[in-house]
């Protein structure tokens, strides 16, 4: 079945060190990858994604990601985190049906605490 | 540019009850998407329309949930009768999907409403 694994339910980290969010993934082919980040009280907010190109993607708020295929993984980063980056990050990958027809599939979500 | 406007923010009914939920898109998106996020959870797609046809809804129980689009552009989203399991969040998104809601669009979400089933 297709998947998406977020393996870490929460990360800790202090302000100012880098972070990295763990997402692996088990699609067949070519799948899109998005990261998105969920505020306390507040939807889903958009931060980048991968469709093809260059593997490392820049998005919001400083952060990137890195989609390396032959360990089906997409990791979040950013370089120096901070604490208003305290949130719950959700990756995201498309299922491989054809065409238009590609499903979105969602992690669980991981949660990222920036300590100050 | 405004965002995906949702209402209401927050409910409480009890179980049996009905309940209608009400999400305006951003302006020329033609693809929106219902969600149900329940805590803990990713969201679990419920219903995707393209402008106002059904693209998905295979994860929509239908003996209690309903959707429309009228129009192709507000929608609603109702539940009759609730029950306790229904109490979630239900997220409202749109992109823009100029074919069948683009694989490859960045989908913007609502705030929200957060159901609660008592």
């Amino acid at each position: 079945a297709q998947s998406v694994a977020q393996p870490e339910d929460q990360v800790n980290v202090a302000e100012g060190n880098p972070l990295t969010v763990k997402c692996t993934y088990s699609v067949s082919g070519n799948p899109y990858l998005f990261w998105y980040v969920q505020y306390p009280n507040r939807g889903l907010q958009f931060l980048l994604k991968y469709i093809t190109g260059d593997n490392l993607v820049k998005g919001s708020y400083g952060f990137e990601a890195e989609f390396n295929k032959s360990q089906t993984s997409f990791h979040l980063k950013k370089p120096s985190a901070l604490v208003s980056d305290s949130a719950l990050y959700f990756c995201a990958v498309t299922t491989s049906n054809a065409g238009n027809n590609r499903k979105l599939i969602w992690g669980l979500g991981t949660s990222l605490a920036v300590n100050p | 540019e405004a965002g995906v406007a949702q209402s209401p923010r927050y409910k409480i009914i009890e179980k049996r009850q009905s309940v209608a939920f009400w999400c305006n898109p951003i302006s020329g998106h033609a693809t929106l998407y219902w969600y149900q996020q329940i805590l803990g959870q990713g969201p679990k797609l419920l219903i995707q329309f393209q402008n106002n046809g059904v693209v998905d809804d295979s994860q929509l129980p239908k003996d209690r949930f309903s959707a429309e689009r009228l129009k192709g552009v507000d929608s609603t989203l109702k539940i009759q009768p609730a029950k306790l399991e229904d109490s979630a969040v239900y997220l409202c998104a749109s992109s823009p999907g100029a074919l069948a809601g683009g694989p490859a669009d960045t989908q913007y979400f609502g705030p929200g409403t957060r159901l609660t089933v008592l």
